[in-house]
């Protein structure tokens, strides 16, 4: 049973175009992190969210915290060519938890 | 300026020889991870440090070991490599305590069996 489901799984768009992926779960999270993965590289956290509703934004990418701290988005905003990446989102259930991964949405930007 | 170290980045061995990857962290967390990622999947927990408290994964097989030796160093020992074994091995630390910690990832080590 995957606790944390990503959609899409993969998604290829042009460069300019806006996206949003989803994490969602059955089950409450203490906090939600998303990382961006290239090819032969380890993680890069982009962002973690710990308030129900919180909203965070990074440049170009917008976080968004469901209020029942159960789901997660990132939108991103006129993506380009070097938005392509795996984005994972992971969270833990309780605090001092392992944390908990998502299968990951892989994002190609085509110029 | 590098947090998590991870060497070599590159490993290749031969089935059944064993083999050492090795992570350090400039951070002084107090947690230590040691994860699994094949290709186009989400990275696997293997185990994790806690200090000098060893958390082993129920499903993590005995040809994984780990050791860390002081805040700074963890290493993996992968015993007799199976063919099964080739994949991206990622370190990473957080500070346990005081809430939501975050964990911070290694480059990785894309290891190879001949």
């Amino acid at each position: 049973t995957q606790l944390l489901e990503q959609s899409p799984q993969f998604l290829s768009i042009q460069e300019g175009e806006n996206l949003t992926v989803y994490c969602n779960s059955s089950s409450v999270f203490s906090s939600l992190q998303w990382y961006r993965q290239e090819p032969g590289e380890g993680p890069v956290l982009l962002v973690t969210v710990v308030t129900g509703g919180e909203v965070k934004k990074l440049k170009r990418l917008t976080f968004q915290f469901g209020d029942a701290r159960k789901d997660s988005s990132l939108h991103i905003t006129a993506a380009q060519p070097g938005d392509t990446g795996l984005y994972l989102c992971a969270g833990h259930l309780k605090e001092n938890t392992p944390l908990v991964f998502g299968k990951g949405t892989r994002l190609s930007v085509i110029a | 300026d590098a947090m998590v170290i991870q060497n070599p980045r590159y490993q290749v061995t031969q089935f059944g020889k064993p083999v050492t990857l090795s992570c350090s962290q400039t951070l002084n967390h107090n947690v230590m991870y040691w994860y699994q990622q094949k290709s186009s999947q989400a990275p696997k927990l293997l185990f994790h440090y806690y200090d000098k408290d060893f958390n082993n994964e129920a499903d993590t097989p005995d040809n994984f070991q780990s050791r860390r030796p002081n805040t700074s160093f963890c290493f993996l020992d992968i015993r007799s490599p199976g063919l099964g074994d080739a994949a991206m091995y990622l370190c990473a630390t957080s500070q346990k305590g005081g809430g939501k910690e975050t964990q911070y990832f290694g480059p990785g080590t894309r290891l190879l069996v001949l």
